[in-house]
């Protein structure tokens, strides 16, 4: 257990919804960062917020969203869904956003768009 | 740009063989080299890190990495697999002059250790 928790485990919905995943990081960290994996586009970084403020990103589409509130947890929110954002997503945090730090990694939401 | 390359999508190795799964990179500056491991529904698990010092890395489990700047590679190695091993494997790359602290992932490599 890495001490990252990721909420819903799985989430299913329709096309054109919107939904929000929702990441606490391990005690301590001020970093996290949110990835998507995917069959077709394998792992890949979407953005990273270190101490409530976004600090880096990555391969994110405009119609997803994320922010980090001041207890430190973050919430990534999808919207006007379809099918292609099917996926895995992963929450990691790190003790700081340096360069150094390993990420640890929540066990992941599925989601499923119809 | 930075990027990562794990060459073998499958890599089968016998119970008690030595394993190694392959990775090799590409950075404009120093690289930061990271191994993860995916088990069946669960999340990435850190093995272990390469920053500067020592070529050869020791990790959780029993794994190790070689480091090969002349190869750019950095392959990941076990003297001897466990069953327990299969899983996917991720090489990860960070390339400090491009400015981002996230990590680049390799394709993964699915490791499959026969009893």
């Amino acid at each position: 257990d890495s001490g990252v928790t990721q909420t819903p485990k799985h989430l299913i919905t329709a096309t054109g919804q919107r939904v929000t995943l929702r990441c606490s990081p391990r005690s301590g960290d001020l970093s996290v960062y949110w990835y998507q994996q995917s069959l077709d586009q394998g792992l890949q970084f979407l953005i990273q917020y270190y101490n409530g403020e976004e600090r880096a990103k990555g391969n994110i589409l405009e119609r997803f969203s994320a922010q980090q509130f001041p207890d430190l947890h973050s919430e990534l929110n999808l919207s006007s869904l379809e099918l292609g954002d099917s996926a895995l997503y992963f929450c990691a945090s790190s003790i700081a956003g340096g360069i150094y730090n390993e990420q640890f990694f929540g066990p992941g939401t599925r989601l499923t768009v119809l | 740009a930075q990027s990562v390359a794990q060459p073998e999508d499958q890599v089968n190795v016998a119970e008690g063989n030595p394993l190694t799964v392959k990775c090799t990179y590409s950075v404009s500056g120093n690289p930061y080299l990271f191994w993860y491991v995916q088990y069946p529904n669960r999340g990435l698990q850190f093995l272990l890190k390469y920053i500067t010092g020592d070529n050869l890395v020791k990790g959780s489990y029993g794994f190790e990495a070689e480091f090969n700047k002349s190869q750019t590679s950095f392959h990941l190695k076990k003297p001897s697999a466990l069953v327990s091993d299969s899983a996917l494997y991720f090489c990860a790359v960070r390339d400090p002059p491009a400015g981002a602290n996230n990590l680049f992932f390799g394709t993964g490599t699915r490791l499959t250790v026969i009893p």
